[in-house]
């Protein structure tokens, strides 16, 4: 149980163009959401917190308009990364949040390693 | 904020040996410590976790430890395998809250 899928795995694309990641929770429902984004050889960096039926809350130094969050189902939550640059190219990684018996454990997805032209 | 610190960054070990990883937590108001193994190209798993309210607690050939009143906790691997070479990450937060993440412990088990 706990499965948390992303979609892509890899995408590769020009720059200026924005790409699209979905996050999903398989098997429980997931009323909040993270995404964060890794560099190579580093800690995991939380970009929002994204809960269902709201809007996202950003961490600080993170540009909303260009990091787009929908969190429109309790099993599904996208990120777009509009107008892309070289420098948006990492690893990004999305969890969901389980209530379980009352846990608030973090289940993460596989990633989408992110590369721009 | 809460800040998480890590030690070792690299580990290597014998395999059949035991490793040990240390964090460190700066807010008192988190009582809920995840450790995740990542491996390349992957996203992180969740091994084991602790909260507060226990002191121990063990999952076969993984444990962790809480010292509340130190502010720091630990994660135990005995009888390492190859198949435990990843880079791991502990993790504090309060009750759901976010996760603040330690720098990782990349180990390396050799045969």
């Amino acid at each position: 149980g706990a499965v948390v899928s992303q979609h892509p795995s890899w995408v590769i694309c020009k720059s200026g163009t924005s790409v699209k990641i979905e996050c999903r929770s398989l098997d429980f429902q997931a009323t909040t959401m993270f995404w964060y984004r890794q560099f190579p050889k580093q800690s995991l960096m939380l970009m929002a917190t994204s809960n269902e039926g709201s809007k996202a809350t950003y961490e600080q130094g993170v540009e909303k308009d260009k990091f787009l969050i929908n969190h429109a189902s309790l099993t599904l939550s996208t990120l777009t990364v509009t107008s892309a640059h070289p420098e948006d190219s990492s690893f990004y990684i999305c969890s969901a949040r389980a209530r379980t018996s009352g846990t608030d454990t973090q289940y993460f997805g596989p990633g989408t390693r992110l590369t721009v032209l | 904020g809460e800040n998480v610190e890590q030690h070792p960054s690299t580990l290597s070990v014998q395999e059949g040996d035991s490793a040990v990883i240390k964090c460190t937590y700066s807010d008192s108001a988190s009582n809920y410590f995840p450790w995740y193994k990542q491996e390349l190209g992957k996203g992180p798993q969740l091994i084991i976790d602790i909260r507060s309210n226990v002191g121990e607690k063990k999952d076969q050939r993984i444990a962790v430890t809480l010292n509340k009143t130190a502010k720091h906790f630990s994660l135990h691997i005995t009888e390492t395998q190859p198949e435990d070479s990843a880079v791991y990450f502990c993790a504090a937060s309060p009750s759901w809250g976010k996760l603040q993440f330690g720098a990782g412990t990349q180990v390396v088990v050799t045969p």
